[in-house]
């Protein structure tokens, strides 16, 4: 069975500076993905970013930036120019490729996001 | 984009009730969904896997009987919870997605059992 953990139950950054989000994960397969989510207090499930494991070259989405280390089995989040509107809760997550489509997502605890203004 | 709409997104029920919850592809077929459940201030939990046309797959822990899943189309899987007592009482969050595309998630939903 895969595990997912975030090590930081809560983070605090200053407005527009930059916060990472670490996540590390368990896993004896060699193809899966791995997403970042926010769960602002709306609960409403926001997909961050996703790192297709074979690949090599990291994901990046605006501000939003991974640094995937398979070998290390790391999986940090990386939020430059913070703003008000990214605190939430941010998961890390799992999804096994060798289902096809049939597997769900393994989550982290989550890590609670404060941004001070 | 795609959109997973789920109903009710809240529901207050009396203990010994059953509550179903609806879960619905809008604008693709879901030949998979994902049911999942948040305790406050903690983390989502697979509950169960449906499966359009069979029977679903439940997580380790997870009674069948008491959570009720049905997949009756390629746009709708339902969420039973029968004879709910004050512990059921959760948000529960449905997921679907098309192949290995990146799973989209309903609003969830509030359950609150007195």
């Amino acid at each position: 069975a895969q595990t997912v953990t975030q090590s930081q139950p809560e983070m605090s950054v200053q407005e527009a500076e930059t916060v990472t989000l670490s996540c590390t994960y368990d896993t004896s397969e060699s193809d899966y993905y791995l997403f970042w989510y926010k769960q602002p207090p709306s609960r409403q499930m926001i997909l961050v970013i996703r790192q297709e494991a074979y690949k090599q070259q990291n994901a990046t989405e605006n501000r939003f930036s991974v640094n995937f280390q398979k070998a290390a089995k790391s999986f940090s989040l990386k939020i430059s120019d913070s703003q008000l509107g990214d605190a939430a809760m941010y998961f890390c997550a799992y999804r096994s490729e060798a289902g096809g489509g049939a597997d769900g997502l393994t989550f982290g605890k989550g890590t609670h996001l404060i941004i001070q203004p | 984009g795609a959109v997973v709409s789920q109903h009710p997104s809240w529901v207050i029920c009396k203990s010994g009730t059953s509550v179903k919850i609806e879960c619905r592809s809008l604008d693709f077929q879901a030949t998979t969904m994902f049911w999942y459940r948040q305790f406050p201030k903690q983390s989502l939990m697979l509950m169960a896997t449906s499966n359009e046309g069979s029977k679903a797959t439940y997580e380790q822990g997870v009674e069948k009987d008491k959570f009720l899943i049905n997949h009756a189309s390629l746009t709708l899987s339902t969420l039973t919870v029968t004879s709910a007592h004050p512990e059921d009482s959760s948000f529960y969050i449905c997921s679907a997605g098309q192949g290995d595309s990146p799973l989209h998630f309903g609003n969830g939903t509030r359950l609150t059992v007195t």
